[in-house]
Parts: structure tokens; C-alpha cells; sequence
């Protein structure tokens, strides 16, 4: 089975643009879930997504934003950035039910480095 | 909230040798997940071990092993007969066990290193 696909991998953006970065789960993975990395706050949750609908969400401003295809394809979009952006956004899929509780392992992509300028 | 707390920036480690991670982490739930995750230069995150906080038993997965202590809220990792290849950043991290969630809660990190 293909891992968890991240594009672009790389990006660089200047203060005030918006980006889209793609996330792409492990085949037959139907939750997807967002961290952003950075030195100075470490990992953090940024949002999680499962049959397209939004489920559980991190403590970040509104410029950050999802969503989910029919097929588990998901994409995150920053608007109007800015310099404290700059980070590894890491995604990973997980086989995670409805049901929740049971344990289903998450599987990391590569990540996109984004430099805000 | 929950969180998780690791003290040691850096921990260095002769090859060969044995070294300890140390985690500790706050929660008032009683079903939840324990993780060690590994961040090697390349920045794949990758599974190291995990543990079930209704089991008693230590996680053990080859060189690598855990010990959990609840009440003490404590996981540390524990990396026997070390390799070069174990040079990485180490992330603790916790998830709740009930209902839907998947977010993991990752501590700061230390960075192993592995010397000759």
C-alpha cells in the first residue's frame, strides 16, 4: 500500500497570500487529521476530518481551514498569512470508524514545509 | 485539557548502550493511549510503540519497551542495545480512548543521539 502523500512538499509564500497544501490517506483511510510543527510551539492539532465532515478541531484562528473529498483526499488552506505560519504541516490518515475508541494506528505523510516571507 | 510533558531536550547514548526517555503527562480520563513517536531528519513520523492505559502490561516492540506507571501518570522509553539509526527526535504523545478522537497530544520532544 502507497503511505500518506503530502503536496507540494515544499513552498514559499509571502505575508498576505493564501495557500492550499493536499493531503492524500493511506487507500481505504477515512479520517485525516492535520498538526502543524514549529521550534517554538512544538507539534500542534490543527483539525481532523472523516467522511468529509469536520469532527474535531485544534485551537486555531479562523485562516485555518479544511476540508475532505468523497475520496478521503483532503486539503488545508491558510489565508492571508503570515510570518508565525512558517511550519511543517504534517498530515496523517487512520482506518478510524464511527465508533471511535478503538485504537487505529495514524500513519504520517512527509509534511509541507511552508516559509512565509 | 490534557497534556504532556517531556523534560529532556537532548539525551545522548553510546551505540550499544541503553538509554531512558522520560514522559509524564496530566489527564483527568481513564481511557486513553500513550504513544512514542519518532522524527528522524527526514521528518517522517513514525510509530515507535504505544500503549494501552487499561492494560498493565509494559509495550514492548524489539529493543524498544515502555514503562508505564498510571498513577504516577508516567511513560518513559526505554531503547536497549541502541544503533545509530535510533538518532531522531522522540515525541511522547497521548489520545483519548472514548468516543471519535484522534487528536494526539505530542509533548516537546528530545533529540537522541547516538555516538560511536
Amino acid at each position: 500500500k502507497a503511505g500518506v502523500t503530502q503536496t507540494p512538499r515544499y513552498l514559499i509564500k509571502t505575508r498576505g497570500q493564501q495557500v492550499t497544501l493536499s493531503c492524500s490517506p493511506i487507500s481505504g483511510h477515512r479520517s485525516v487529521s492535520w498538526y502543524q510543527q514549529t521550534p517554538g510551539q512544538g507539534l500542534q492539532f490543527l483539525f481532523e476530518y472523516f467522511s468529509e465532515t469536520q469532527r474535531n478541531k485544534g485551537n486555531f484562528p479562523g485562516r485555518f481551514s479544511g476540508r475532505q473529498f468523497s475520496n478521503s483526499r483532503s486539503e488545508m488552506n491558510v489565508s492571508t498569512l503570515e510570518l508565525g505560519d512558517s511550519a511543517l504541516y504534517l498530515c496523517a490518515s487512520s482506518s478510524m470508524g464511527l465508533a471511535g475508541g478503538q485504537y487505529n494506528e495514524q500513519f504520517f505523510g512527509p509534511g509541507t514545509r511552508l516559509t512565509v516571507l | 485539557a490534557q497534556t504532556v510533558t517531556q523534560s529532556q531536550p537532548e539525551m545522548s547514548v553510546q551505540e550499544a548502550e541503553t538509554v531512558t526517555l522520560s514522559c509524564t503527562y496530566d489527564t483527568s480520563e481513564s481511557d486513553y493511549y500513550l504513544f512514542w513517536y519518532k522524527q528522524p531528519p527526514s521528518r517522517q513520523m513514525i510509530l515507535v510503540i504505544r500503549q494501552e492505559a487499561y492494560k498493565q502490561q509494559n509495550a514492548t516492540e524489539n529493543r524498544f519497551s515502555v514503562n508505564f506507571q498510571k498513577a504516577a501518570k508516567s511513560f518513559s522509553l526505554k531503547i536497549s542495545d541502541s544503533q545509530l539509526g535510533d538518532a531522531a527526535m522522540y515525541f511522547c504523545a497521548y489520545r483519548s480512548g472514548g468516543g471519535t478522537a484522534s487528536k494526539l497530544t505530542f509533548g516537546t520532544g528530545t533529540r537522541l543521539q547516538v555516538t560511536l
